[in-house]
């Protein structure tokens, strides 16, 4: 049940640019949530999807983050004109074929330069 | 409003000591309590959560309503537990998948 990958693990990009990381969890479940971590700090909630349906955001994720799973499996956030606060780890996370636990994956580092 | 308090950043015990970290939670409602842990270079992964009252590793919680309080305990610490840990909690509705709020960590680092 380990099964929730992310990719890349890590990015360094200038100011300004934008990134996208893909998440695909574990299989056979419907919700997918994403995590922003920061040093110091536990994982913050941003947002969740249940199959395709965003269904809650956090005041966390300005109008520059955007985050899609258009098939309802694997997911992405693009965060636009990145800013050197947006450098932290990125989460994704799933529950377990039973529904009762949450998976997270390695997480995507990354740094704004 | 969901808030999940622990009060030490860090903590460092002997090895074969007794070890306790310190988790209190503020929610309007029946929460379900989760310690989860992150060794060095691993993912987070889950420890243990308050419903299935199970001891992992060693390690047990005890849910303490009156106080809200979901503090971890050990009675003997080995090298090997040395790593971040999180208390998190959410809400009941989903049986266990609803989002998770965490608390800012503790580094436990046990000493030989």
């Amino acid at each position: 049940d380990t099964g929730v990958s992310q990719n890349p693990r890590h990015k360094i990009t200038k100011r300004g640019q934008n990134v996208t990381f893909r998440c695909d969890p574990i299989s056979e479940h419907n919700r997918l949530y994403w995590y922003r971590q920061t040093l110091g700090q536990g994982p913050e909630f941003l947002t969740y999807f249940q199959n395709e349906a965003q269904l809650e955001k956090s005041r966390l994720l300005s109008d520059r983050f955007s985050a899609e799973r258009p098939k309802g499996s694997f997911s992405t956030l693009e965060i636009q004109r990145t800013e050197q606060g947006d450098s932290a780890m990125y989460l994704c996370a799933s529950p377990g074929r039973r529904g009762n636990t949450i998976y997270f994956g390695e997480g995507s580092w990354l740094t704004v330069v | 409003a969901q808030r999940v308090t622990q009060p030490e950043k860090l903590l460092s015990v002997f090895k074969g000591a007794p070890v306790e970290l310190k988790c209190n939670y503020s929610y309007s409602g029946s929460p379900e309590l989760f310690w989860y842990v992150q060794y060095s270079r691993q993912r987070l992964q889950l420890l243990l959560r308050h419903i299935s009252r199970e001891s992992i590793k060693g390690f047990t919680a005890d849910l303490n309503k009156g106080e809200t309080s979901f503090h971890l305990k050990k009675p003997f610490a080995q090298e090997e537990d040395s790593a971040m840990y999180y208390c998190a909690l959410s809400g009941r509705r989903g049986g266990g998948s609803e989002k998770l709020v965490f608390g800012k960590g503790t580094k436990l680092t046990v000493n030989p």
